[in-house]
């Protein structure tokens, strides 16, 4: 079955720098990807998707890039600020409608 | 509105006894599902339901069943609970249809402790 692997699990930064979350996945039939957010005491919520191997930027200081050929995808925070200190999780859809999750990533932004 | 219900939020068992969790949806969407989160761990998929047929993940097959009344609605059922069952139960739904890429609008949870 599919396997994703998010790194790191944990990630402290400071308030104005830069993070990156990486998460690779193995079966070549994952064709959607989804990167989710949540804040504690509340449910999972799209942060950001994509679908091809291309750059997208969704306007909140996030961007996700998609490297198909390597089965990579990854989430780049520019200026992050304590908002952003969340739990964060990457997914990834199959054709048969199976969704599968990594493991997490705690991000946390100090001032 | 795009809110997913679960009930009970909080939920104790004892070892050896049934649980059933709830939750509903009333966007219309296709497909439900049913994710086992612990913690530093991947939400788990245990099932889903895409409109009336339930698939169940192969590991998971015989611990947790599964019942979909109407569209609004799923169950998830633990026969017989065990110490593993712990855990906080997700569940999303998706619209299926109509373009639909896979964006999941998930509920709070209900966290199951089993004793």
């Amino acid at each position: 079955g599919e396997q994703v692997e998010q790194r790191p699990p944990h990630l402290s930064v400071r308030e104005g720098d830069s993070a990156v979350i990486t998460c690779t996945y193995t079966d070549p039939n994952s064709y959607y990807f989804f990167w989710y957010k949540q804040e504690p005491g509340a449910s999972l919520q799209l942060l950001m998707k994509v679908f091809s191997s291309t750059e997208i930027n969704e306007g909140q200081g996030f961007t996700v890039l998609l490297n198909k050929k390597d089965k990579r995808l990854s989430l780049n925070l520019t200026a992050a600020h304590p908002g952003d200190s969340a739990a964060y999780f990457c997914a990834v859809r199959h054709s048969n409608n199976r969704i599968f999750f990594g493991d997490g990533t705690q991000l946390v932004v100090k001032p | 509105d795009t809110t997913v219900k679960q009930n009970p939020r909080y939920k104790l068992a004892r070892v050896g006894k049934p649980v059933n969790l709830i939750c509903s949806q009333t966007m219309n969407h296709d497909t439900m599902y049913w994710y086992q989160k612990k913690p530093n761990q991947a939400p788990k998929l245990l099932l889903f339901y895409y409109d009336k047929i339930l698939n169940r993940e192969a590991d998971t097959f015989e611990k947790f069943q599964s019942s979909r009344p109407n569209n609004s609605f799923c169950s998830l059922y633990i026969g017989s609970a065990g110490l593993e069952y712990s855990a906080m139960y997700l569940c999303a739904s998706r619209p299926g249809t109509g373009g639909d890429t896979g964006q999941l609008y998930f509920g709070e949870g209900s966290k199951l402790t089993v004793l």
